[in-house]
Formats: C-alpha cells, sequence, structure tokens
C-alpha cells in the first residue's frame, strides 16, 4: 500500500507571509498532482511534475519535486486571503506495467486560512 | 471545453437505499475515475474505466459498483446504503498529456454529488 504523507494538515497565516507545504512518500511517482479545492467543489489542478528536480511557478506559487520523484513541496509567496483553502497532493505512482490505471493516491490536504 | 459534470450535485437517502450518480467527462476524455471524499478518510480511489472496462478498483466493498458508456459517460451505484457512505464523490476525467521531453497523466474533477445518508 502506498502512502502519501503530507504536511502540515493546518496552516492559519496573516496576509503577507510565505508558507510552504510538503508531500513525502517511500514510493516514486510516475508524476504528481497538486489541486486546491474549495468547500463543496471538486479539486482544481494546479500543477504536475513528472521530472526529478523540477520547479514549476504559477504566479506566486512555487512547485518543486524531488531529484528520487518521492516528494513535492508547494511554496506560496505573500499569501493572500484568495489563498484560502484546501491543498492536496495527488501522486500518480510508478507501478509494474508503466500505469496506475486511473488511480491517484492523494495526501490528507493542508488547510490553508490566509487572514487579512 | 465544458469541464466534467456530475448528476446530482445533492442526494439523501436511508439507510438499506440504493443510489446512482452519473458523470460525463470531459470530451475526448475516454478514462473516468472515481473517489469518495470523506473528513476522515480523505479522498479515496474507486474504480477507473477505460472504454467500457474497469481496469482498477480500490479497497471497497462489492456494494460500490460502476459502468461506462460508449460515449465515455460513466454512472456509479452503491447499493444498500450505510451510515458511512455519507461523503462527496467525485468523479475525475483524464487525459495524456505531453510536455518537457515527458508524457503524463492528468486528472480533471467534477464538483461532485454530496451524498447524505441518513
Amino acid at each position: 500500500t502506498q502512502l502519501l504523507e503530507q504536511s502540515p494538515q493546518f496552516l492559519s497565516i496573516q496576509e503577507g507571509e510565505n508558507l510552504t507545504v510538503y508531500c513525502n512518500s517511500s514510493s516514486v511517482f510516475s508524476s504528481l498532482q497538486w489541486y486546491r479545492q474549495e468547500p463543496g467543489e471538486g479539486p482544481v489542478l494546479l500543477v504536475t511534475v513528472v521530472t526529478g528536480g523540477e520547479v514549476k511557478k504559477l504566479k506566486r506559487l512555487t512547485f518543486q519535486f524531488g531529484d528520487a520523484r518521492k516528494d513535492s513541496s508547494l511554496h506560496i509567496t505573500a499569501a493572500q486571503p484568495g489563498d484560502t483553502g484546501l491543498y492536496l497532493c495527488a501522486g500518480d505512482y510508478l507501478v509494474a506495467g508503466g500505469t496506475s490505471y486511473g488511480k491517484l493516491t492523494f495526501g490528507q490536504g493542508t488547510i490553508l486560512t490566509v487572514h487579512p | 471545453k465544458a469541464g466534467v459534470t456530475q448528476t446530482p450535485r445533492y442526494l439523501i437517502k436511508t439507510r438499506g437505499q440504493q443510489v446512482t450518480l452519473s458523470c460525463s467527462p470531459i470530451s475526448g476524455h475516454r478514462s473516468v475515475s472515481w473517489y469518495q471524499q470523506t473528513p476522515g478518510q480523505g479522498l479515496q480511489f474507486l474504480f477507473e474505466y477505460f472504454s467500457e472496462t474497469q481496469r482498477n478498483k480500490g479497497n471497497f466493498p462489492g456494494r460500490f459498483s460502476g459502468r461506462q458508456f460508449s460515449n465515455s459517460r460513466s454512472e456509479m451505484n452503491v447499493s444498500t446504503l450505510e451510515l458511512g457512505d455519507s461523503a462527496l464523490y467525485l468523479c475525475a476525467s483524464r487525459r495524456r498529456t505531453s510536455g518537457g521531453g515527458s508524457s503524463y497523466n492528468e486528472q480533471f474533477f467534477g464538483p461532485g454529488t454530496r451524498l447524505t445518508v441518513l
């Protein structure tokens, strides 16, 4: 059973602060996706990282993929109240045969609250 | 391009009943995955369908089943509902993407169906 550990579970910060969310696994990912979810809605895809050591930026959000493709981080610079939400990492694990057939394994999520 | 649609958005059922949820993937996407989201367990994979065939299944009892039609629309069914089946049920359609010298899968989620079992 593959487990994806996401931390921290909760983050409550002031507007303008920086923050980092981490995802770790003992297994190798073929790719890892970050989502943001609002209450009562489905997760919205933010980014997919694929290559070990990869860094992707989406405005104030920076995503990193570990060299061994077992961990990832999301860094938000100068957080704003509009960043409030549930952030989820989801791994598409590397399995024998090459595909996990549509199965993403999710971390438990990070509930981010940014206070004005 | 329209996103993933799910119907109904909300359902209230009682224990012992059965329920059918529907999902229409993004046009052109042939793979559909279903997930259950609860506060305690987070998002858990139920099953995946591609070209009307179930290719992968999560660790859920046989009361949870699904199917996919030739137009890629999918349904999932839960029979003999239990209180613990109360959850947000999410459907995702998948596409193969290429970029940076790699190809990989990306899943796009619908808004979900909120099922409450009383």
